[in-house]
């Protein structure tokens, strides 16, 4: 089945404690981009990539980072995390190059930071 | 400054009433897309929308897409209560993969 993994789903930690979500495709896509859910405000793009070792800056990269060695996979790394990185995470994937640009999501990681 | 107003942010709605979503952008682009999402639940692709003039119909939802006027429809004919959900546009400014959602219109259709 064609879709976009994450891990974890629910998740709460205290400020300061290094933190991965991992985000996994199994599509062959070339996109994959993080985006950050809070009320009101829709999504925001945090980072994405258009192919291996390839990343950019989205609308609110403050406080996050991203790695993207493989393919399939596109990490969201919170170095130090702090309250106002508690929100609602997702991960997406499209291709590229074709008609469609359509992105797939993940089921979304729910993130609380005390 | 890169931004997607969307409007009405809630909207509520009768059955088998008609109503219109819109969405502007304050950049050039001709790629836009729809989504929804379900209370809980992760986004759902509507739309693509990747040319002025674009035009897309799925049931009871139609999408436009007007490039010059930086402006997207999404219409709801005949609205049912499976529509309830909350829709986002989304645009990726200046055809750059920089993708800036709209805060979401929340539809509640109401028997």
């Amino acid at each position: 089945e064609a879709q976009v993994t994450q891990n974890p789903r629910y998740l709460i930690t205290v400020t300061g404690k290094k933190l991965t979500v991992t985000c996994s495709q199994n599509m062959n896509h070339e996109y994959m981009s993080w985006y950050r859910q809070d009320p009101g405000l829709g999504l925001r793009q945090i980072y994405y990539s258009m192919n291996v070792e390839v990343t950019d800056k989205g609308d609110v990269p403050e406080g996050y980072k991203v790695s993207r060695k493989e393919k399939r996979n596109f990490p969201l790394i919170l170095e130090s995390p702090s309250p106002n990185q508690t929100s609602l995470y997702f991960c997406a994937s499209s291709p590229i190059g074709q008609s469609s640009y359509e992105q797939y999501f993940g089921p979304g990681t729910r993130l609380t930071v005390t | 400054e890169l931004k997607v107003e969307q409007n009405p942010l809630f909207l509520s709605m009768q059955e088998e009433k008609n109503y219109t979503i819109y969405c502007n952008y304050s950049t050039t682009s001709d790629r836009l897309y729809w989504y929804r999402q379900d209370p809980g639940k992760s986004l759902e692709s509507l739309f693509v929308l990747l040319s002025n003039g674009a035009v897309k119909q799925e049931g009871r939802l139609m999408a436009s897409l007007d490039t010059k006027a930086r402006l997207s429809t999404l219409h709801i004919t005949a609205a049912v209560h499976d529509l309830s959900a909350t829709y986002f546009c989304a645009v990726d400014m200046r055809n750059n993969n920089d993708m800036r959602f709209g805060a979401g219109t929340r539809l509640t259709v109401k028997p």
